[in-house]
């Protein structure tokens, strides 16, 4: 079992903020990080997959880096807006056609 | 091109009574993989299958679970004699042949009585 953390739980900012998440995991298991944004009863959705150390990824005003090395990666969001608001989740893919290995998510409020 | 369905998207049961939970892929998707979510905690892998092979069961209890892919159909994971500690939502994800990317459907609630 690997064990992938995020912080914080649960995040409450005001629209216009930007903010950023963490996600670690073991730097001796990996193959690829991926990242996805879940909204309360609907699927979660691929927002980047990275497998390089020192990937960077960016779709509109979220953006993600990835340190292999260390263990982390960083999930950015500028500008944030009420329609991010959703539970941000990761998870580890130590080998190719396998399974993943999920953080519990870190739920981000946007307030208008 | 449809997402990947799960149905139902609730469902009910008594303790004792089986529960049949279906996932259709996304089309070309021939990998399927379910995770399970208890209430107050992560997705947790359950099963790996590809169409009429299961390659990694590795988090499916080792009792009354059991789940398939057949040629022709959706995959299935069924649960027999429910408890209430099988109420969960239970998540449905699909890749095709060389991608590591799982696309997720929308999950099923069960819920015990």
């Amino acid at each position: 079992i690997l064990n992938v953390e995020q912080s914080p739980q649960s995040l409450h900012v005001q629209e216009g903020d930007s903010t950023n998440f963490t996600c670690s995991f073991p730097s001796s298991n990996f193959y690829a990080l991926h990242w996805y944004r879940w909204e309360t009863a609907k699927s979660p959705e691929a927002l980047f997959v990275m497998t390089l150390n020192g990937d960077e990824k960016k779709k509109g005003r979220i953006s993600a880096t990835l340190n292999t090395k260390e263990g982390y990666s960083y999930l950015y969001i500028k500008g944030s807006q009420p329609e991010d608001s959703a539970t941000y989740l990761c998870a580890l893919s130590p080998y190719n056609f396998n399974k993943f290995y999920f953080g519990s998510g870190t739920k981000l409020n946007v307030k208008p | 091109n449809a997402g990947v369905m799960q149905n139902p998207r609730h469902l009910v049961r008594r303790r004792g009574q089986e529960a049949r939970l279906r996932c259709s892929p996304m089309k070309g998707h021939s990998h399927v993989y379910w995770y399970r979510q208890l209430p107050e905690e992560g997705l947790k892998f359950m099963v790996y299958l590809q169409k009429e092979n299961i390659i990694d069961e590795s988090g499916m209890p080792k009792e009354r679970f059991s789940a398939e892919f057949p040629k022709e159909g959706p995959s299935i994971l069924r649960i027999q004699q429910v408890v209430r500690g099988d109420s969960a939502a239970y998540f449905c994800a699909s890749s095709p042949i060389g991608s590591y990317e799982q696309y997720f459907g929308p999950g099923t609630r069960l819920t015990v009585t």
